[in-house]
């Protein structure tokens, strides 16, 4: 079975670009979840989507973070215009319902220069 | 968010057992205690995880205390691969997210 796969593993841009990560989770996998850690801090939670619907996106930054999950399967998360501060690994993690235990994807690290 | 306390670093030799403790003494009645590791440049790892009463799996085993405040995740054989940060997180009745800490940077010396 495959794991969590998420595209690109490094992505460098310039402030003021735009940049869209993916993800690939598990297949049944309901649930999906972003995560980051940025430079010397702890992973904090982004979002949650339940399928296609966004369950809890309490934890994104501010709204030039969009992410998506059309057709309840594979999802992305655009950073547009990307800000210095946004550097760091995302991380996407998927489980088959929200108690059960979450599988992690390597990561994606983003470097905005 | 109930928070969790856990030592910033532990070491261990080769073979030997780990006792990685965690103190979570704002825990819920229907927090579930989770451990997930992180090895060098790889995402987190699902462990093993709690509620009330003590469980084992594969890879390691989970001592809760009887109130709930605190837990022990135990390695016990520690290997080189076992080198990792290592989490103790409260959840799901926060509808699954997980909300990590600092954790425990495990050393094994061989």
């Amino acid at each position: 079975e495959a794991g969590v796969t998420q595209f690109p593993s490094h992505s460098v841009i310039e402030k003021g670009q735009t940049v869209t990560l993916r993800c690939d989770p598990i297949s049944g996998h309901d649930n999906l979840y972003w995560y980051r850690r940025v430079m010397g801090k702890e992973i904090k939670f982004l979002l949650h989507f339940v399928k296609e619907s966004k369950q809890d996106e309490s934890g994104m930054p501010n709204n030039r973070f969009l992410a998506e999950r059309t057709g309840g399967t594979y999802s992305t998360l655009k950073v547009q215009p990307a800000e210095l501060e946004d550097s760091g690994v995302y991380f996407c993690a998927s489980s088959q319902d929200f108690a059960r235990s979450q599988y992690f994807g390597p990561g994606t690290r983003l470097t905005v220069t | 968010d109930a928070k969790t306390t856990q030592p910033n670093s532990m070491e261990s030799n080769e073979e030997e057992p780990v006792h990685l403790p965690c103190n979570h003494s704002t825990i819920s009645g229907t927090d579930y205690i989770h451990w997930y590791r992180q090895l060098p440049s790889q995402g987190p790892e699902y462990v093993i995880h709690g509620l009330t009463s003590n469980v084992n799996n594969r890879m390691a085993s989970l001592a809760i205390a009887e109130d709930r405040k605190s837990s022990t995740l135990i390695l016990h054989r520690a290997t080189l691969r076992d080198a990792a940060v290592y989490y103790c997180i409260l959840g799901y009745n926060q509808g699954g997210k997980l909300i990590f800490g600092q954790g425990t940077e495990l050393s094994v010396k061989p």
